[in-house]
Order: C-alpha cells, then structure tokens, then sequence
C-alpha cells in the first residue's frame, strides 16, 4: 500500500465550485505539505503545516486554504475555484527537514 | 523569477548518449537535493548532497554540489530509456527551512 495517498486522482469542475482535495500518511510524519506543478515552474509550495493545527502559508496560499485534522490527514480546499487553478496538485510528507515523500498527485482541470 | 533555474528546460537524447543538467542559483543553500519524476506519479528522491564541492554517484548518475553551495549538476552516463522522465533540483535556503524546487528538466531517452 502506498504511504502517501491522494484522493481525487482527477477532477473536472466548473468556475466558482468549492473543490476539497484529501491526502492521507501511513509514514507516522510530522510534517505535511501541498504543491501545485504547473510545466515549467516546478513545484509550488501552497501550505505546510508542522503538526496538528499547525498551519502556514507558502509561496501561493491566495485562493486555497487547509486543514490538518490529524497527524496522517492535510486536506487542500479551493473555496471558489477558477481556471487558473487549473494543475497538478501533490501532497508530501517529511520527517523533519529531510526528504519529502510524495503522493501520486490530484489532476484538477477547472473550466 | 525562480530562486533556482534549471537547464535545459527540454532534453531529447538518444540510448547511449551522455548528458548534464544543471541547477544554478544566486543564493546559498545548506542543501540540495534532486528528485526524479515519472508520468503519473509524485516525485522520489535521488540524493542529497550537503557540503560544498561533494560529488555522489548513483550508478550511472552523477552529481555535484558547487563549491558555493548555490549550484548542482547531475551528469548521465550511457543514457538509458528507463532515465526518462522529468528532474527537479530542490535547496533549501541557509536561513530557511523549507524546500524551493527549480522548474525541471524534462528528459526523454529514446532506444
């Protein structure tokens, strides 16, 4: 079983839905993280969170906001999604400052 | 502008053939890492490398932190189709703590 999952694996929604996007640990991580990929620009922080109710922005939070609900639980939420926020959306997970696991990632298309 | 740039952005090569991608900055890092990622899938990572001028090789890989700290090259020996896929460096700033990835150079070794 792979220890970093994301639900959705796609998603096609339209302008102003409110999408959430889940992703669930097994690796018993402290540190949970979202990016956004988009061709050319590598990944994009969004939010990170430390531990439980531990929540901070990254380098792009404008339009997103996150939950941790438990230690193995970040949910990424769109409140009023638009096309720009068209990408692929990865959860990951470290131990510490080290190497960040990866989740399979969440392709969202808004139209 | 991207804190790390990564070139070439595109690399088509044949089996066989030897390559380097580079990852350039102008800021210091305390570490670099390089992931490689694959159709489908989130990224995984190759190695770390920590201190300035150190080289590591992963069999047919290798890679080398500038003596500042703020560059990294990987260097492919006898390309092979199963290299394809897309590289990201990532460093992390001496005064921070978390990630920030270049924008990937996307390779595609061809039998």
């Amino acid at each position: 079983d792979a220890d970093v999952t994301q639900t959705p694996r796609n998603r096609i929604t339209k302008t102003g839905k409110r999408i959430m996007l889940e992703c669930s640990q097994t690796k018993g991580h402290d540190r949970m993280y979202w990016y956004r990929q988009d061709p050319g620009l590598g990944l994009r922080l969004i939010y990170y969170s430390f531990d439980v109710k531990d929540i901070n922005k990254g380098e792009i939070s404008d339009g997103y906001s996150v939950s941790r609900q438990a230690q193995a639980k970040f949910s990424l939420s769109l409140e009023s999604a638009i096309p720009n926020q068209t990408a692929l959306y990865f959860c990951a997970t470290s131990e510490g400052g080290n190497e960040q696991f990866f989740g399979p990632g969440t392709r969202l298309t808004v139209l | 502008t991207q804190l790390l740039e990564q070139s070439p952005q595109f690399l088509s090569i044949q089996e066989g053939e030897n390559l380097t991608v580079y990852c350039n900055s102008s800021s210091v890092f305390s570490s670099l890492q390089w992931y490689r990622q694959e159709p489908g899938e989130g990224p995984v990572l190759l190695v770390t490398v920590v201190t300035g001028g150190e080289v590591k090789k992963l069999k047919r890989l290798t890679f080398q932190f500038g003596d500042a700290r703020k560059d990294s090259s990987l260097h492919i020996t006898a390309a092979q189709p199963g290299d394809t896929g897309l590289y990201l460096c990532a460093g992390k700033p001496g005064d921070g703590n978390m990630l920030t990835f270049g924008g990937g150079t996307r390779l595609m070794v061809k039998p």
